[in-house]
């Protein structure tokens, strides 16, 4: 398996402003996802994170909204920008090891509340 | 959407009873997998099955898979009032995961 950190583990944000949240994994990892859960919902993939390179976003999310960066194997940030109510959601980073291709290791989400 | 069904949205059964949950998918599949939420968590991983296995168990889960259908069951055997939280299904197509709308479960102790 993949231990998966991710920080904040919660955050409550003013409308307009901007969040970053982190995820960290402790071994290599082949692809990263960012995905949204919001209130009583399933998750929406937002994102696979390219290490080196631009994200590849889902149909109805852009970059100018969530941009993400994957410096290297094991790191990844997405940012959630010009927040405004309809964000608030649960925001979850997710990994797919070598060998393990069809199995996700999913963080502890972010839970973000836009006021 | 890609998205998966699932029935039913929420399930609340007594300590001990059997819980059955069923997922539907929209496109051939190589795999189907499903994960379990704790209220505001991340998602664990239960069980895979592979598109062309019928059945698999793992201790008190039991996954069947009817690929003509394009539908999946999940059973938990022998309910506790520690399995109450959300089941996602989850269908995997090449390197695309599409995840059900998700059962919410309450085991009454």
């Amino acid at each position: 398996s993949a231990v998966i950190s991710q920080k904040p583990s919660r955050d409550i944000c003013q409308r307009g402003t901007s969040l970053t949240i982190q995820c960290q994994v402790d071994s290599q990892v082949t692809m990263m996802f960012w995905y949204r859960q919001q209130p009583g919902q399933s998750l929406t993939l937002i994102a696979t994170a390219n290490q080196g390179s631009e994200a590849t976003y889902e149909s109805g999310f852009v970059i100018d909204k969530f941009p993400i960066s994957r410096p290297n194997l094991t790191f990844s940030t997405l940012t959630v920008s010009n927040m405004s109510p309809e964000d608030s959601s649960i925001y979850l980073c997710s990994v797919t090891r070598e060998g393990a291709l069809n199995e996700q290791f999913f963080g502890p989400g972010t839970r973000l509340t836009v006021l | 959407s890609q998205q998966g069904e699932e029935d039913p949205q929420a399930l609340s059964i007594q300590e001990g009873e059997n819980a059955t949950m069923n997922c539907s998918y929209k496109t051939s599949i190589n795999n189907l997998q499903w994960y379990r939420q704790n209220s505001g968590r991340g998602l664990v991983h239960l069980i895979l099955i592979r598109s062309n296995e019928r059945e698999k168990h793992s201790g008190r889960l039991r996954v069947t898979l009817d690929t003509s259908k394009k539908s999946s069951s999940l059973l938990i055997t022998a309910s506790r009032a520690a399995d109450t939280a959300s089941y996602f299904c989850c269908s995997i197509t090449g390197n695309q995961f599409y995840f059900g709308t998700g059962t919410s479960l309450t085991v009454i102790p």
